[in-house]
C-alpha cells in the first residue's frame, strides 16, 4: 500500500497562474481532506469530501476548488494563484468521518506563489 | 471555526519528561487527538482519547483530559532525540465531519 500520495511535491507559480494538486489514496477511504499549513497557524481545512462525487467547504475555501470524480482521488485547484496561497498543502483521508478513525496524511506539497 | 490553542515551542533535555498542553473551546468535542509531524513529512496519529475519558496511557505517552477546563495534555516520558518534532492536538465535534487542529508545538530535545 502506498497510503496517501500527493503530486507534485514542490511547485513555484507566478501570480495569476493556475494549477491542480493531486491526492491519491489506495485504502478505499470514503473521506478525503485538503489542508493548508502556515507557520504559527497549524492546519486549516480548505475543502473535504465524504464520498465519491461529493465536496464540502472547510474553514478557508476561498480561492480553491476541488473535485472527487473517483473515490481514490481528490483534486485541489487554484484558478488564479495569489501570494497569500503560498503554503504547504496536505491531503488526508480516513475511513469514516470525525471520530476514532485515524486520518492518514500525505507528505505535503510546498507551493510558492511569486 | 473552533479555537484550539497550543504554545509554539518546548525544549527539554534527553531523558526528562515533556508535557505539551492544548486548550480548546468547544465542549461538544467527541474525540481529541495528538499527531506528530517530523520535518518534511505529513502528520501521523500518535494517540487519541474519547471525550468521556480522563486519561489514556500508551507506553511512554500519557494523555490527560480535563473536560471542565477544556484542557488536553500529552506527556512523553524519558524523552529521546527522536521525539523532536511538531506535535498537534486536534478535536472532532459530534455534529460534523471536520477535525480542528491546534497551531502545533515544536518540541526540541537537547542531548
Amino acid at each position: 500500500n502506498a497510503g496517501v500520495t500527493q503530486t507534485p511535491k514542490f511547485r513555484v507559480l507566478k501570480t495569476g497562474q493556475s494549477m491542480t494538486l493531486l491526492c491519491a489514496q489506495d485504502m478505499n477511504h470514503e473521506y478525503m481532506y485538503w489542508y493548508r499549513q502556515d507557520p504559527g497557524m497549524g492546519l486549516r481545512l480548505i475543502h473535504y469530501s465524504v464520498g465519491e462525487g461529493t465536496t464540502a467547504k472547510g474553514e478557508v475555501p476561498d480561492g480553491y476548488n476541488v473535485s472527487r470524480l473517483k473515490k481514490q482521488n481528490f483534486l485541489l485547484g487554484l484558478e488564479s494563484a495569489a501570494p497569500s496561497q503560498t503554503s504547504v498543502y496536505f491531503c488526508a483521508s480516513s475511513y469514516g468521518g470525525a471520530g476514532s478513525d485515524e486520518q492518514y496524511f500525505g507528505p505535503g506539497t510546498r507551493l510558492t506563489v511569486t | 471555526g473552533e479555537d484550539v490553542e497550543q504554545s509554539l515551542f518546548l525544549s527539554v533535555r534527553e531523558g526528562d519528561s515533556s508535557v505539551i498542553n492544548c486548550t480548546y473551546t468547544d465542549s461538544s468535542s467527541t474525540y481529541l487527538y495528538w499527531y506528530k509531524q517530523e520535518p518534511g513529512a505529513g502528520l501521523q496519529l500518535l494517540t487519541y482519547i474519547f471525550s468521556n475519558m480522563d486519561m489514556k496511557q500508551d507506553q511512554r505517552l500519557t494523555v490527560l483530559l480535563n473536560k471542565k477546563d477544556k484542557h488536553l495534555s500529552l506527556r512523553i516520558a524519558d524523552t529521546q532525540t527522536g521525539d523532536s518534532a511538531i506535535y498537534f492536538c486536534a478535536e472532532s465535534i459530534d455534529t460534523g465531519n471536520q477535525f480542528y487542529f491546534g497551531t502545533g508545538t515544536s518540541l526540541t530535545v537537547i542531548p
